[in-house]
């Protein structure tokens, strides 16, 4: 167990929708990244926030954001799907000490488009 | 971030020790090198990180080239909880845009009775 909390484990949505994804980080980790993984793209980075603001953005379309609150928990919003929307979308988290490069994963939030 | 090379795919036998090699010719001196592994339908899992020292902790052991070109991940002993996708990561904490990992394909263990 990781102590990173994702919810919904799965999510089946219809074309069009809109969802929100979520995640708990660590206890007492201040930065929380979100990733996607799907079958042709392996894991793609999207965004990273710090301690409620923005750190880094990747590959995140515009139709998809994200925030972080200040108990620090994060939800990606997924907007207008798309059949290739489907992927796992996972949660990480960090410390706030050294850069030691060690995130900590979640199990991640499965979501299909139909 | 400087690009990895890993082979596809490995096989071991289990208990066997397992050598995964990774290539990174283009390392800059801030460069760390990570190691994640992805076990089926679960999210990555840190393994192990070093700079230029070898490396070990509970989980494995990272053996890193003098000219830190490449790095090999050891496995001690392969069990079947083993077999996952190892990924070989570089990342330097100095540059801007925080903390994140950029993940390639990485490679799949497959660990035999």
């Amino acid at each position: 167990d990781s102590g990173v909390t994702q919810t919904p484990k799965h999510l089946i949505t219809a074309t069009g929708q809109r969802v929100t994804l979520r995640c708990s980080p660590r206890s007492g980790d201040l930065s929380v990244y979100w990733y996607q993984q799907s079958l042709d793209q392996g894991l793609q980075f999207l965004i990273q926030y710090y301690n409620g603001e923005e750190r880094a953005k990747g590959n995140i379309l515009e139709r998809f954001s994200a925030q972080q609150f200040p108990d620090l928990h994060s939800e990606l919003n997924l907007s207008s799907l798309e059949l290739g929307d489907s992927a796992l979308y996972f949660c990480a988290s960090s410390g706030s000490g050294a850069n030691t490069g060690e995130l900590f994963f979640g199990e991640g939030s499965r979501l299909t488009v139909l | 971030d400087a690009k990895t090379t890993q082979p596809n795919s490995m096989e071991s036998n289990e208990e066997e020790p397992v050598h995964l090699p990774c290539n990174h010719s283009t390392i800059s001196g801030t460069d760390y090198i990570h190691w994640y592994r992805q076990l089926p339908s679960q999210g990555p899992e840190y393994v192990i990180h070093g700079l230029t020292s070898n490396v070990n902790n509970r989980m494995a052991s990272l053996a890193i080239a003098e000219d830190r070109k490449s790095s090999t991940l050891i496995l001690h002993r392969a069990t079947l909880r083993d077999a996952a996708v190892y990924y070989c990561i570089l990342r330097d904490p100095y540059t801007g845009g925080g903390n994140k990992l950029t993940f390639g394909t990485g490679t799949q263990l497959k660990v035999e009775l």
